[in-house]
């Protein structure tokens, strides 16, 4: 099976920040990456898919980077609904898995 | 607007089955393009895909190699939901359990979904 693994695990960070989370494979999973955010109480909710497609309705200071084994999530203007955490997602082969999540908190 | 609505029991004993439901509407179970899965989540688990059901002029199941003994997948045609079965249920097992749909393997739609207890 194919390990995920974010860093940092958790970051503070102030409103307007720029934010970047990485996401490193065990393997190549060539741009078979996504990432969602999870509020509190709430499922997931997809970001970016194919590592940097934007998913419909989210806001453009989000963006992703990378192929390979090593990505980026972007929150170019963070702001007070973007405090949550992120988790990446392999898509490249079953099991899909997931990374331990990043838990964005305020400074 | 494609909406996944679980339900189901909060709370089951050791050695019994886990049992949820989940309810699609505006999609269908059916459907040629998407795969209906079972997610969990917990603290020392983190997020863990247990399997899916999809049709491609028949029905396919993949399952998780850690809960391929105890776990089944169903489809239900006439209701346009599917189910998750989870035998001989430990205390590990205790989780908030999700349904997602998927088109390319990133799950685009959730359920709300429902927090298990595994307790006698």
């Amino acid at each position: 099976d194919i390990q995920m693994t974010q860093s940092p695990s958790s970051l503070s960070a102030s409103v307007g920040d720029r934010v970047t989370i990485t996401c490193r494979a065990s393997q190549s999973i060539s741009s078979y990456l996504n990432w969602y955010q999870q509020k509190p109480g709430k499922a997931p909710k997809l970001l970016i898919y194919s590592a940097s497609s934007l998913q419909s309705g989210v806001p453009s200071r989000f963006s992703g980077s990378g192929s390979g084994t090593d990505f980026t999530l972007t929150i170019s203007s963070l702001q007070p609904e973007d405090f949550a955490t992120y988790y990446c997602q392999q898509s490249y082969s079953t099991p899909p898995s997931f990374g331990g999540g990043t838990k964005v908190e305020i400074k | 607007q494609i909406q996944l609505q679980q339900s189901g029991p909060e709370l089951v004993k050791p050695s019994q089955t886990l049992s949820l439901t989940c309810a699609i509407s505006g999609d269908s179970v059916s459907s040629n393009s998407a795969a209906w899965n079972w997610i969990r989540q917990s603290p020392s688990r983190g997020l863990e895909w247990l399997g899916r059901t999809y049709y491609r002029s028949k029905w396919y199941n993949d399952y998780a190699v850690s809960v391929t003994s105890r776990i089944t997948i169903n489809p239900d045609t006439s209701k346009n939901q599917f189910s998750l079965q989870l035998n001989s249920v430990t205390p590990e097992d205790t989780a908030v359990y999700y349904c997602a749909r998927d088109q390319r393997w990133y799950f685009e739609v959730w359920g709300q979904g429902t927090t298990v207890t595994v307790s006698s």
